[in-house]
């Protein structure tokens, strides 16, 4: 299976301030035919299912604010939230779609507070 | 807007088994695939397994290989997960999830949640 290890587990960051969430695969999650990264990012807060953020490791989900952004390509994904807002506290998870026939699997977790 | 709704929270004693269900609405069920993901407290979310309707065949996480069973009824837009010999530490939230039908894809929309307790 391939294996998603997010970084760092836990981070507080100032109102207003920018926070970074990596995400490393064990394997590269490129498919070469398409140049696509099949890697999501999802946001889960507290008593609520998880939320898409971005799909293809860069493309916002529908309603998603633009403060939002993910990047990067085989083995190394980060998700980047400019400006941090209150409601941004929340727990993020990576995800990889890879596999064929579908052995998805997420990473551990990056709680997100505010300092 | 397809949208999933999931079964109530239940309670259960170790080594007994528990069914969820999922139902859509808001959309063609044959039009795509349902995955099954938990969290237990304190943990990450856990993919289970999931099943195409259309063709009635299902994928499971090599971890719940022989003891997680999912279907689909597709006349009422149903999918369930069912799991076996349950241990006190699969205490958790169990969700459905879509997925696109023609290939691995990302988990949009997802169902509320149940909670299953597995206490004695």
């Amino acid at each position: 299976d391939i294996v998603m290890t997010q970084s760092p587990e836990f981070l507080a960051v100032p109102l207003g301030e920018r926070a970074t969430i990596n995400c490393k695969s064990s394997q590269s999650v490129l498919y070469s035919s398409s140049n696509k990264n099949p890697l999501a990012w999802y946001q889960q807060k507290p008593g609520q299912p998880p939320k898409l953020l971005i799909y293809w490791a860069s493309t916002r989900a529908s309603g998603v604010p633009d403060r939002f952004s993910g990047s990067g390509s085989e083995t190394d994904f980060t998700l980047t939230i400019n400006s941090l807002q209150a409601e941004d506290v929340a727990v993020y998870y990576c995800q990889q779609y890879y596999s064929s026939p579908p052995m998805y699997t997420f990473g551990q977790g990056t709680k997100l507070e505010i300092k | 807007q397809v949208q999933l709704v999931q079964s109530g929270a239940e309670v259960k004693k170790p080594g007994s088994s528990v069914k969820v269900s999922c139902k859509a609405s808001g959309g063609t069920f044959t039009n795509f695939a349902i995955s099954w993901v938990r969290r237990a407290p304190g943990q990450g979310l856990e993919w289970m397994g999931g099943i195409i309707p259309i063709f009635g065949r299902a994928y499971y996480a090599q971890k719940f290989q022989g003891r997680v069973t999912i279907t689909a009824d597709e006349a009422t837009s149903t999918a369930y997960m069912e799991l076996n010999s349950l241990r006190s530490e699969e205490t958790a939230v169990y969700y459905c999830a879509r997925n696109s039908l023609v290939a691995p894809s990302w988990f949009d929309p997802w169902g509320q949640g149940t909670l299953v307790t597995v206490s004695s």
